[in-house]
């Protein structure tokens, strides 16, 4: 069975600081991470999709790294925004399973100004 | 690219009635995913489409849903017989290839009460 857990469920900064979440996923027969943001009342956007142990992804302020043999993945945001505030979420995919993203249950994030 | 669009947004019905969801997803991908998301949870796989051919179903969708995409275009999903359990936001999402290698992109969701 293929879980994904984040962490943390939620988080609450100051506006400047900057914060990091996890995503743990299984390491066996690994094929992709993905990680989304969604906005209260709008659609899941695209962050990054990452397949390469070692890969480090970077847009804007927001920039993602992934670990495949220990099976995590962390988010991090720079200099958070109150723009930053949604909830980010994760979702892998193995070998077996196809082409069906399994996602965590994601992190809450609030950037107060 | 206008980007996915789902309708209806919303959706109130009561117990035991049948209601149908949209879903045009961008014009130059071939692949269609249904997802459910409860509070608290993340978006969980429902089924997917490639073209009009339905690869993959969970065992999350009973005999009550029924999702197709007669032309390879557009996708509707049908809950019959709702209950109160079925209460959700029904996310679709699409991609220009496997969901391993590619980005979803994903419609503002169907969100439905079950009275």
């Amino acid at each position: 069975i293929l879980n994904v857990e984040q962490s943390p469920q939620s988080l609450h900064v100051q506006e400047g600081d900057s914060t990091n979440f996890t995503c743990s996923f299984p390491s066996s027969n690994f094929y992709a991470l993905h990680w989304y943001r969604w906005e209260t009342a709008k659609s899941p956007e695209a962050l990054f999709v990452m397949t390469l142990n070692g890969d480090e992804k970077k847009k804007g302020r927001i920039s993602a790294t992934l670990n495949t043999k220990e099976g995590y993945s962390y988010l991090y945001i720079k200099g958070s925004q109150p723009e930053d505030s949604a909830t980010y979420l994760c979702a892998s995919t193995g070998m077996e399973y196809g082409n069906k993203l399994v996602f965590g249950a994601g992190t809450i994030l609030r950037v107060k100004s | 690219d206008t980007g996915v669009s789902q309708n209806p947004r919303h959706k109130i019905t009561k117990r035991g009635q049948n209601v149908t969801f949209r879903c045009d997803p961008i014009s130059e991908h071939n692949r269609l995913y249904w997802y459910r998301q409860t509070l608290g949870q993340g978006p969980e796989f429902l089924t997917y489409f490639q073209n009009e051919a339905q690869l993959e179903k969970s065992r999350l969708l009973s005999d009550r849903f029924s999702a197709e995409r007669p032309k390879g275009s557009f996708s509707t999903l049908e809950i019959q017989r709702t209950e109160q359990g079925d209460s959700a936001m029904y996310l679709c999402a699409s991609s220009r290839g496997l969901a391993g290698a590619y980005e979803q992109y994903f419609g503002p969701g169907t969100r439905l009460t079950v009275t």
